[in-house]
């Protein structure tokens, strides 16, 4: 268990709909990603925030938007989903400080879109 | 261009036999570090080991090795006694610079460990 939770678990929902993902970082880690693995693209970084303010932006499509709330926990917000939205979409957590500053991966939320 | 280059999609080891994981990188900054997670067929992303660009050894974690190549640009992973439960897909990972940077992965090479 790497203290990331994630939920929901699993997402099924049709196109054109709007679902919001929910993630918990680790007790005291203020960096927060979200990356989505899908099988034609990989794992590609989406967004992170740290202690609120987002930080840096990867390939996030304008459809989908995240934010990070005063107690630390963010969510990524998916709008007028399409087919090829669907993939296992992480959030992770670090500290800033250290050295190594890996990246504790949460379980994952799995979106289908019909 | 790609980050990270993982060449084998897919690597059959018997137990107990060791197997090598290649991962190549490209960057510029003289700062980065080179991870490896290992994703099981649960879904989850485990975090296994770090290599920073200035450390000067190898680094290890149990069965698990990093065989640091800087002038090659090679991060390769060595998982020493393989055991059945190594079986799942192994992720090369960079971060470029120092801090809470993102992470830039490869695409992963598929491990099946026969008994």
């Amino acid at each position: 268990d790497s203290g990331v939770t994630q939920t929901p678990k699993h997402l099924i929902t049709a196109t054109g709909q709007r679902v919001t993902l929910r993630c918990s970082p680790r007790s005291g880690d203020l960096s927060v990603y979200w990356y989505q693995q899908s099988l034609d693209q990989g794992l590609q970084f989406l967004i992170q925030y740290y202690n609120g303010e987002e930080r840096a932006k990867g390939n996030i499509l304008e459809r989908f938007s995240a934010q990070q709330f005063p107690d630390l926990h963010s969510e990524l917000n998916l709008s007028s989903l399409e087919l090829g939205d669907s993939a296992l979409y992480f959030c992770a957590s670090s500290v800033r400080t250290g050295i190594v500053n890996e990246q504790f991966f949460g379980p994952g939320t799995r979106l289908t879109v019909l | 261009a790609q980050k990270i280059t993982q060449t084998q999609p897919g690597m059959f080891v018997q137990e107990k036999e060791a197997v090598t994981l290649d991962c190549t990188y490209d960057t510029s900054d003289p700062s980065y570090g080179l991870f490896w997670y290992k994703q099981p067929s649960s879904g989850e992303m485990i975090f296994l080991i770090y290599q920073g660009s200035y450390d000067q050894q190898n680094a290890t974690e149990g069965r698990y090795s990093l065989n640091f190549q800087k002038a090659r640009k090679s991060a390769n992973l060595v998982i020493s006694a393989s055991q059945l439960g190594d079986s799942a897909m192994y992720f090369c990972a960079m971060r470029e610079g120092q801090g809470d940077y993102k992470l830039s992965f490869g695409a992963g090479t598929t491990v099946t460990v026969r008994a």
